[in-house]
C-alpha cells in the first residue's frame, strides 16, 4: 500500500484568491490522481498528473483553473485559482499501485 | 466504459443485526471491483477487492463481497455490525488486465447508520 499526505488538512478561503495543496507519497508511483468530492456526493476525477508529462484533465475541468505540478515522482500539487463558493469542497490526492488505487487524507475547502 | 450502481443511498441498522451493502455494476470488458470507507471526516481507506480467483473476497473489519459475474454485482456484507462501521461506502470498478484504461469509476456511495 501506499501512505499518502496531504496539505492543508482544511482551509477557509475568500473568493478570488487561490489555494495551492500538496500531496506526499512514501514511494515513487507513475500515476496520480486528483479527485473532488462535493458535499454529499461521490468522487470525481479532476485530472491524472503523471511525472514528466502534462496532466490530463477530465471533462468539465481545465487547466486555468486546476493547474497542477508533477515535479518528480513522489510529490504533486493541485492549486484551485479564482475561487468561488462553489469550489467549496473535499480534493483528495490518490496513487495507483498495481492494480489498486489508494486515497490521501483529502483538503476540506470551503469557500466564502 | 464502465458505471456502477449502489442501490442504496442510505442504510440504517441496528448494532449487531448483519448488513449488506448492494453494489452493480456495468462494462464490456473484464473488471477489477473495490470498496472503500470513508469515515467522517477522513479520506477514503481500502476495505476490500477483488482482482481475480475466488470470488468472495474478505477485508478489513470483519467486511466481506462477493463477485457475482453472472449478476454483475460485488455486494458488500458483514455478519455483525458496530457502531464503528457507520460511515459511507463507496464502490468502485476499473477495467481488468489489457483493458488499457485506469480511470477509477465510483458508485454514489451508501451511507450506513449503525443504531446502538
Amino acid at each position: 500500500s501506499a501512505v499518502i499526505s496531504q496539505k492543508p488538512s482544511r482551509d477557509i478561503c475568500q473568493r478570488g484568491t487561490s489555494l495551492t495543496i500538496q500531496c506526499q507519497v512514501d514511494s515513487q508511483v507513475t500515476m496520480m490522481f486528483w479527485y473532488r468530492q462535493q458535499p454529499g456526493q461521490s468522487l470525481t476525477l479532476i485530472a491524472t498528473a503523471n511525472q514528466g508529462s502534462e496532466a490530463t484533465y477530465e471533462s468539465g475541468f481545465v487547466i486555468d483553473k486546476f493547474p497542477i505540478s508533477r515535479p518528480n515522482l513522489t510529490f504533486s500539487t493541485l492549486t484551485v485559482s479564482n475561487m468561488s463558493p462553489e469550489d467549496s469542497s473535499i480534493y483528495l490526492c490518490s496513487v495507483r499501485l498495481g492494480e489498486t488505487q489508494y486515497f490521501g487524507p483529502g483538503t476540506r475547502l470551503l469557500v466564502l | 466504459a464502465q458505471s456502477v450502481t449502489q442501490l442504496d443511498s442510505q442504510v440504517p441498522v441496528f448494532e449487531e443485526a448483519p448488513v449488506e451493502l448492494r453494489c452493480n455494476y456495468s462494462s464490456s470488458v473484464s473488471v477489477y471491483l473495490f470498496w472503500y470507507v470513508q469515515y467522517p471526516n477522513q479520506g477514503l481507506q481500502l476495505l476490500l477487492k477483488y482482482l481475480s480467483g475466488s470470488t468472495l473476497v474478505k477485508g478489513i473489519n470483519g467486511f466481506e463481497a462477493e463477485f457475482n459475474k453472472s449478476q454483475t454485482s460485488f455486494h458488500l456484507r458483514k455478519p455483525s455490525v458496530h457502531i464503528s462501521d457507520t460511515a459511507e461506502y463507496f464502490c468502485a470498478v476499473t477495467q481488468g488486465p489489457g483493458a488499457g484504461s485506469y480511470q477509477l469509476t465510483f458508485g454514489k456511495g451508501t451511507k450506513l447508520s449503525v443504531i446502538p
